[in-house]
């Protein structure tokens, strides 16, 4: 958790309402992630940015889902209207340094509930 | 396509006695593997890796893990379980994509380890 601050850690909405998470690297990097972790499963990439650019968004519901990051650094992750699908934690991370061996750091989540 | 599976989604050991936690891959080339754990209420935290070298690798907490490229396995062990190891296990392997890497996560194993 070291590094990746996220806020908030659990919220409650009912479907059809809008949401968003924050994410703010302590330390910046210019790669940041965000995954979807739906229980009973492993996180699943959502969106890679690197510094202001999206790297990689295929698994994002672009219809419902959007994601930014200011100044290559803090990032934010928005949900509108939710489903009852979307219940989940929300992730974010970023690489412990430079290169495509480095592991990541997460965050410690927003655990989204959906009724 | 390529994928990382864990096979058993809960393993149950003694204080004490060896624990295995079982990872398997299916990629083309030779992958980075990583194991991740998840205590509750926690984000991920980084284990250990195998990037190239030596087939067992040494990470944190004592655990420890082997890379056997003829099973496609990526096991992960350590040889005397304690109660504070019950948590929530990951495997993942990095691979290459059209715009850089992505990290594939397991769909995780939930430790047990009983007093």
């Amino acid at each position: 958790e070291a590094g990746v601050a996220q806020s908030p850690r659990y919220k409650i909405i009912e479907k059809r309402q809008s949401v968003a998470f924050w994410c703010n690297p302590i330390s910046g990097h210019a790669t940041l992630y965000w995954y979807q972790q739906i229980l009973g499963q492993g996180p699943k990439l959502l969106i890679q940015f690197q510094n202001n650019g999206v790297v990689d968004d295929s698994q994002l519901p672009k219809d419902r889902f959007s994601a930014e990051r200011l100044k290559g650094v803090d990032s934010t992750l928005k949900i509108q209207p939710a489903k009852l699908e979307d219940s989940a934690v929300y992730l974010c991370a970023i690489p412990s340094g430079t290169g495509v061996t480095y592991e990541q750091y997460f965050g410690p989540g927003t655990r989204l509930t959906v009724t | 396509a390529q994928s990382v599976a864990q096979p058993e989604d809960q393993v149950n050991v003694a204080e004490g006695n060896p624990l295995t936690v079982k990872c398997t891959y299916s990629v083309s080339g030779n992958p980075y593997l990583f194991w991740y754990v998840q205590y509750p209420n926690r984000g991920l935290q980084f284990l250990l890796k195998y990037i190239t070298g030596d087939n067992l690798v040494k990470g944190s907490y004592g655990f420890e893990a082997e890379f056997n490229k003829s099973q496609t396995s990526f096991h992960l062990k350590k040889p005397s379980a304690l109660v504070s190891d019950s948590a929530l296990y990951f495997c993942a392997v990095r691979l290459p994509y059209t715009g850089g890497f992505k990290t594939i996560f397991g769909a995780g194993t939930r430790l047990f380890v009983k007093a």
